[in-house]
């Protein structure tokens, strides 16, 4: 069974654009949902992460936008730009725990 | 003030050989998690390890691999009688002990290949 659902695979866009990439949990009992940032031949990096009891969080130009009710959260990135290039991973589970990790996102910012 | 320390960044093995693969927390953590990464797919947990204990293997292979995290040293992923299957990246993350633990901090990884 697949706990954490990643989409999309890949995305594109242009440099200044916004960058959406969503997960779905199955579990409702997770309490903590990280994203991590990883560069090839890098390990993944935390980038954000949110708790279930706040619906949004905001590091500059990184949001976690978190739905409770449908068991969703997505990762925008405002204002993209090539640097952000990377492999992205959403994540969830319990804290000091296992987590579980979506298959990933390959994120391309064009010039 | 250094991160998880991973070794070797690369290894190759032949098939039916050993492969050992090192983790050293960041210093002051004792909890230890092991994941594998395949070509285009996620990171996927293999094991959770405490000082002297192994707290969640569930996501080990039934045969030939094994961790440990002894009192002193590197915690240790052993496969033994490697097959080309088990050609992967293996990362391990370190948090601090206790309640409230946040987020994991990843090594660099281990890229091993069977030839």
């Amino acid at each position: 069974q697949q706990q954490v659902k990643q989409s999309p695979q890949s995305l594109i866009v242009q440099k200044g654009g916004i960058s959406i990439i969503n997960c779905a949990y199955e579990n409702t009992a997770f309490d903590y949902f990280p994203w991590y940032q990883q560069f090839p031949g890098k390990g993944p990096a935390l980038l954000i992460a949110i708790r279930p009891d706040v619906s949004e969080k905001k590091e500059g130009r990184f949001t976690i936008s978190f739905n409770k009710s449908a068991k969703q959260f997505s990762l925008h990135i405002m204002d993209s730009q090539p640097g952000d290039s990377a492999t992205y991973f959403c994540a969830a589970g319990f804290t000091g725990n296992q987590f579980y990790f979506g298959t990933g996102t390959s994120l391309t910012v064009i010039p | 003030n250094a991160g998880v320390m991973q070794n070797p960044r690369h290894l190759v093995r032949r098939r039916g050989q050993e492969a050992r693969l090192r983790c050293s927390p960041v210093k002051g953590h004792s909890h230890v998690y092991w994941y594998r990464q395949l070509p285009e797919e996620g990171l996927k947990f293999m094991v959770y390890l405490q000082k002297e204990n192994i707290i969640d293997e569930s996501g080990m292979p039934k045969e030939r691999f094994s961790a440990e995290f002894p009192k002193e040293g590197p915690s240790i992923l052993r496969i033994q009688q490697v097959v080309r299957g088990d050609s992967a990246a293996y990362f391990c993350a370190s948090s601090p002990t206790g309640q409230g633990a946040v987020g994991y901090t990843f090594g660099s990884g281990t890229r091993l290949t069977v030839v």
